[in-house]
């Protein structure tokens, strides 16, 4: 059975930066694209990045230059940098997992909050 | 930059017929996926490359598209299905595009 389990989410202050953490089960993250999606409060979805199974990756406009996705083979875990974070990045983060246009599997989500 | 257009609220009685809409441009001519989130919850896939249902998401759901409309249907609709849908697309320019949500209310 597929699971993925956020964590690291929390309060941080504007510039602040935040790692957020996926472990994921029942699949090989490795030979996966994987993802994060995003929801603000009052606010729809959005995919703010994509890891693919050969390691190139996608930002969203919003956080590019800002945002760095990554994972640990070895523990099959996905990570989400998030750098320079500003209070707009107030979200729900949601790991999914994408079977390339769409996105089958999610975790349960981490809020992350940025305020001073 | 390729943008997908919900309205925001529908409303529908208990057993009867819910429709929503997603617009976008020439939208007929891309997969659509749909999307069921309920607050608090992980949104769950219910229909993809337009009228597909996952395993275990019921046959009163089914999706269809054309020319610059897709549309989710779901039919004998129940207090359970009150929830926020969301219709995405995978474009070249934009990558994974959603929706901005249309929230069913079962009356």
């Amino acid at each position: 059975e597929v699971q993925l389990v956020e964590s690291g989410g929390g309060l941080v202050q504007p510039g602040g930066s935040l790692r957020l953490s996926c472990a994921a089960s029942g699949f090989t993250v490795s030979s996966n694209y994987m993802s994060w999606v995003r929801q603000a409060p009052g606010k729809g979805l959005e995919c703010v990045s994509v890891i693919y199974s050969g390691d190139s990756t996608y930002y969203a406009d919003s956080v590019k230059g800002r945002f760095t996705i990554s994972r640990d083979n070895s523990k099959n875990t996905l990570f989400l940098q998030m750098d320079g974070l500003r209070a707009d990045d107030t979200a729900v983060y949601y790991c999914a997992r994408p079977e390339y246009e769409y996105f089958v599997h999610w975790g349960q989500g981490t809020l992350v909050t940025v305020s001073s | 930059s390729y943008e997908l257009t919900q309205s925001l609220s529908v409303s529908v009685a208990l057993g009867q017929t819910a429709r929503m809409t997603c617009g976008g441009n020439n939208i007929g001519s891309k997969n659509v996926h749909w999307y069921q989130h309920k607050p608090g919850q992980a949104p769950v896939l219910v229909i993809y490359r337009d009228n597909n249902r996952p395993s275990g998401i019921p046959d009163r759901f089914s999706g269809s598209h054309s020319g610059n409309t897709a549309t989710l249907t779901i039919s004998r609709a129940q207090a359970g299905d009150e929830a926020d849908y969301y219709c995405q697309v995978w474009d070249s320019s934009t990558a994974w595009v959603f929706g901005g949500g249309t929230k069913l209310t079962v009356l």
